[in-house]
């Protein structure tokens, strides 16, 4: 079945440390994304990627870094620069270029030790 | 940018009843997203709406362009209908990425 997979499912962070977050997708679809959510919130825009070797920052990029080598996979660095990364980080991917349904993946809780 | 707004913020109903979720918009779209977040986090798409009403199993979803305001309704609730709803819509800054409400918890129970 085709679908996007995250992991891992749970990551602790070391201050200092970077971690990596894996988003793989067998969907086909050209766009993914990442978000993160916040108790209480709407979910965010950290980065976007329309198309391979292109990505864009979206509204809270800060302390994140992406890269788009694969169609199928956009792996999130969480950064040391990052000085409040504990949250739930969802991927998705969608056909693009026009509005389509997302899919989602099941999301990585990323905390601090 | 678009803002969102959803109401209620939280939900309760016995099993059985008819559920009401609001949206509210502030910049005209050409589609919503409706979704449901299940305890562990995933993320389903539900509907995705540009006009009118869609229709699937015990759900509604009806969206009114002119006045920016869509609802998403459960007939006969189940407590298995317990969930997160969250309403999208296009962040036309951003490419094809979603503006999301905060999301209304519902909670059925038996």
């Amino acid at each position: 079945d085709g679908g996007i997979t995250q992991s891992p499912k749970y990551l602790f962070r070391k201050e200092g440390q970077n971690v990596t977050l894996s988003c793989e997708q067998n969907l086909n679809h050209d766009a993914m994304y990442w978000y993160r959510q916040d108790p209480g919130q709407g979910l965010r825009l950290i980065y976007y990627s329309q198309i391979v070797n292109d990505f864009q920052k979206g509204d809270i990029a800060e302390g994140y870094s992406v890269s788009r080598e694969k169609k199928e996979s956009f792996p999130l660095t969480v950064t040391s620069a990052q000085k409040n990364p504990t949250a739930f980080y969802l991927c998705a991917s969608s056909i693009g270029p026009s509005n389509q349904p997302q899919h989602f993946g099941d999301g990585t809780r990323l905390s601090i030790l | 940018k678009n803002e969102v707004e959803q109401s209620p913020q939280n939900l309760t109903a016995q099993e059985g009843e008819f559920i009401t979720i609001n949206c509210s918009y502030s910049v005209g779209i050409s589609a919503l997203h409706w979704l449901q977040q299940h305890p562990g986090g995933g993320i389903v798409s539900l509907f995705m709406l540009s006009s009118g009403k869609k229709k699937h199993g015990r759900l509604i979803a009806t969206i009114n362009i002119q006045e920016k305001h869509s609802s998403l309704h459960i007939t006969a609730s189940h407590p298995r209908d317990s969930a997160v709803y969250i309403c999208a819509v296009p962040d036309n800054q951003a490419g094809t990425a979603l503006i999301f409400g905060k999301g209304t918890t519902l909670s059925v129970s038996s």
